[in-house]
């Protein structure tokens, strides 16, 4: 059974960084497109980043272009989530989840439990 | 622009039949979507993906009592939940994507009587 496992969440002050990682299991993480989706307390779910499958193409919402970075490291089986500049409007729970195995994202078929990043002073 | 268009909440008695409603904007009633599942505290669930013409396919695992479909005019995609369990007590959100990003409806929560 696939299975994603983020880690990296934490408590930070506004206009500071963290990272979130996701390690993949049970597929061949190369073969997939990967997302980022956050949850604010209480809130729908929002798409935040996504990447192809060699890391050649990112695309981003736009309240965090220039600040979130999505990566990945198909060598070591990890996908990535630089966050720089947080607000306080950033605190939310980061989902990781599988995309599609084509040329362009699809749909979403399985998630992490996710991290939660708490932006506050 | 794309949006997904949802009701905020419904609610049906245990054992009963519920369908929740995912409207796309004008112009984009091709469009594929897929639901999700979301229980309290718990990370989204796959559930399927409907098409513009109704087909649906449900991810693994997923109980045939879960089925899809799509309106005439194809400006709306149904989920529709038979023989309603408590354990379908949940939020439930439509996705539909484009060339490089995503788009999520505001979710629907059930409320199991």
């Amino acid at each position: 059974e696939s299975q994603l496992v983020e880690s990296g969440g934490g408590l930070v002050q506004p206009g500071g960084s963290l990272r979130l990682s996701c390690v993949p299991s049970g597929f061949i993480f190369s073969d997939y497109w990967m997302s980022w989706v956050r949850q604010a307390p209480g809130k729908g779910l929002e798409w935040v980043a996504n990447i192809n499958q060699d890391g050649s193409q990112q695309y981003y919402v736009d309240s965090v272009k220039g600040r979130f970075t999505i990566s990945r490291d198909n060598a070591k089986n990890s996908l990535y989530l630089q966050m720089s500049s947080l607000r306080a409007e950033d605190t939310a729970v980061f989902f990781c989840a599988r995309g599609g195995q084509g040329k362009y994202t699809t749909l979403f078929d399985w998630w992490g439990q996710g991290t939660l990043v708490t932006v506050s002073s | 622009q794309l949006v997904l268009t949802q009701s905020p909440s419904t609610s049906a008695s245990l054992g009963a039949a519920v369908k929740v409603t995912c409207t796309l904007s004008s112009g984009h009633h091709t469009y594929a979507i897929a639901w999700h599942q979301q229980q309290p505290d718990k990370g989204p669930r796959y559930l399927m993906q409907v098409n513009g013409d109704g087909r649906h396919s449900r991810g693994d695992g997923v109980p045939d009592r879960f089925s899809g479909s799509s309106s005439e005019s194809g400006t709306e995609r149904y989920l529709t939940i038979s023989s309603l369990q408590s354990e379908d007590e949940a939020t439930y959100y439509c996705q539909t994507w484009g060339t490089g990003f995503q788009v999520f409806g505001g979710g629907t929560t059930v409320t199991v009587l």
